[in-house]
């Protein structure tokens, strides 16, 4: 069964400390990986999509890497305007057509 | 702001109701999605609609519905309401057919059911 696994749940760190979230995944055939941020009573937004691995997506402070089993969301030098859930979701093909399926997500607090 | 817009933000209601759920997409998007988020079950797929018509299903309950008119806005209609439909409701739109990653998401109808 296609399964997206987030880790930690919840991560909490001090402003300028460096740390990554993992994305572990099982999808038959994947055809796209995506990162999504979410801040409290809003919806996701995008921020990554990353398709092979080896593949590399930066934005600000964010990095976005893919292996052929697991993503990593980078997140250097955090400021406490980072904290948010961060999402991972797979696009798994079924029934002709692509579902995304998210995984439950890091919730991550960044003190200053 | 995503440009998805949903009504209503906020609806308390009580069990064996129905309610309507209502989202127009991005201006140009063809394709809605509906999402369900609880506390313990995550973003969870329910429906897509492509131009009219039903792309795709998840996990979504006989007693929801969803249609999408000829103006692409959609409405997604909970019927029999029971304490565990107690949930944020996010519609996405995006440009394709087949569906993609990158969605645009609303913020989200939060749904109380007493």
């Amino acid at each position: 069964e296609d399964q997206v696994t987030q880790s930690p749940e919840a991560l909490r760190l001090q402003e300028g400390e460096s740390s990554s979230l993992n994305c572990s995944y099982t999808v038959s055939g994947l055809r796209g990986l995506f990162w999504y941020r979410q801040d409290p009573g809003k919806g996701p937004e995008f921020l990554f999509t990353l398709y092979s691995a080896g593949e590399e997506k930066e934005k600000e402070r964010l990095k976005a890497t893919l292996t052929k089993k697991e993503s990593f969301l980078h997140i250097t030098a955090p400021k406490p305007e980072d904290s948010a859930t961060y999402l991972c979701a797979v696009v798994r093909f079924s029934g002709g057509y692509n579902k995304l399926i998210f995984g439950a997500g890091t919730r991550l607090a960044v003190h200053p | 702001d995503s440009g998805v817009t949903q009504t209503p933000k906020h609806l308390i209601t009580a069990t064996g109701q129905r309610v309507t759920l209502r989202c127009s997409p991005r201006s140009g998007d063809l394709s809605v999605y509906w999402y369900q988020q609880s506390l313990d079950q995550g973003l969870q797929f329910l429906i897509q609609y492509y131009n009219g018509e039903e792309r795709a299903k998840g996990n979504i309950l006989e007693r929801f519905s969803a249609q999408q008119f000829p103006d692409l806005h959609s409405e997604l209609n909970l019927s029999s309401l029971e304490l565990g439909d107690s949930a944020l409701y996010f519609c996405a739109s995006s440009a394709g057919t087949r569906g993609t990653g990158e969605l645009f998401f609303g913020e989200g109808s939060r749904l109380t059911v007493l």
